[in-house]
């Protein structure tokens, strides 16, 4: 089964700094990867998504990933952090085998300070 | 409008209550997902859909129930409500390989 890992729970940044909120993935075959954010008392909206081809992916909101296969990871990053950025923040990996479902990480909140 | 809906998106009921979450989709996606979300266990799949008909159990379906007589809506059921399943509730349609995924804005169900 397809599964992916985020390591932290929590991330803490200061406004204007670069971030990394981390992303491990273990499937057979090629990921299918993706990343979302969920705002107080909303719902997930799409970041970006991997499936093929370069391995730095850019997405909403000037948030890219990179993709490296050798090290199984998806982290996702942005070169200079906002307040408006923290949030809930989940990787998922599409499960091809199984109606294409989605199965996620555990999430890792994001705090930026100013 | 088009887009993908949930009602209602607050929901208080007793234990031993059956109660039904809608999900409507306007995109006709072939595949619909009921998704739980719980404090320190992300999201979990109850249920999926991969056509009008066709439902498969997800990772946590016990005391659910879903159809799908139309491609557009994907209910969810749960027969005799518990404590447990106390949760928000997200809902989410998807066309097929390579395509994205699109949620509802959840239904926070509360059991008391």
């Amino acid at each position: 089964a397809q599964s992916v890992a985020q390591p932290e729970d929590q991330v803490n940044v200061a406004e204007g700094n670069p971030l990394t909120v981390k992303c491990t993935y273990s499937v057979s075959g090629n990921p299918y990867l993706f990343w979302y954010v969920q705002y107080p008392n909303r719902g997930l909206q799409f970041l970006l998504k991997y499936i093929t081809g370069d391995n730095l992916v850019k997405g909403s909101y000037g948030f890219e990933a990179e993709f490296n296969k050798s090290q199984t990871s998806f982290h996702l990053k942005k070169p200079s952090a906002l307040v408006s950025d923290s949030a809930l923040y989940f990787c998922a990996v599409r499960e091809k085998e199984y109606g294409n479902k989605l199965v996620f990480g555990a999430g890792t909140i994001l705090r930026v300070k100013s | 409008d088009a887009g993908i809906t949930q009602s209602p998106r607050y929901k208080i009921t007793e234990t031993g209550r059956q109660v039904t979450l809608m999900c409507h989709q306007t995109w006709s996606h072939s595949y619909m997902f009921w998704y739980r979300q719980d404090l320190g266990h992300g999201l979990r799949l109850i249920y999926y859909s991969a056509a009008a008909d066709i439902t498969d159990k997800g990772e946590v379906p016990d005391g659910y129930v879903v159809s799908r007589s139309k491609t557009e809506n994907f209910p969810l059921t749960l027969e005799s409500a518990t404590r447990s399943q106390t949760s928000v509730y997200f809902c989410a349609s998807s066309g097929g390989t390579g395509s994205g995924y699109t949620f509802g804005s959840g239904t926070r169900l509360t059991v008391v």
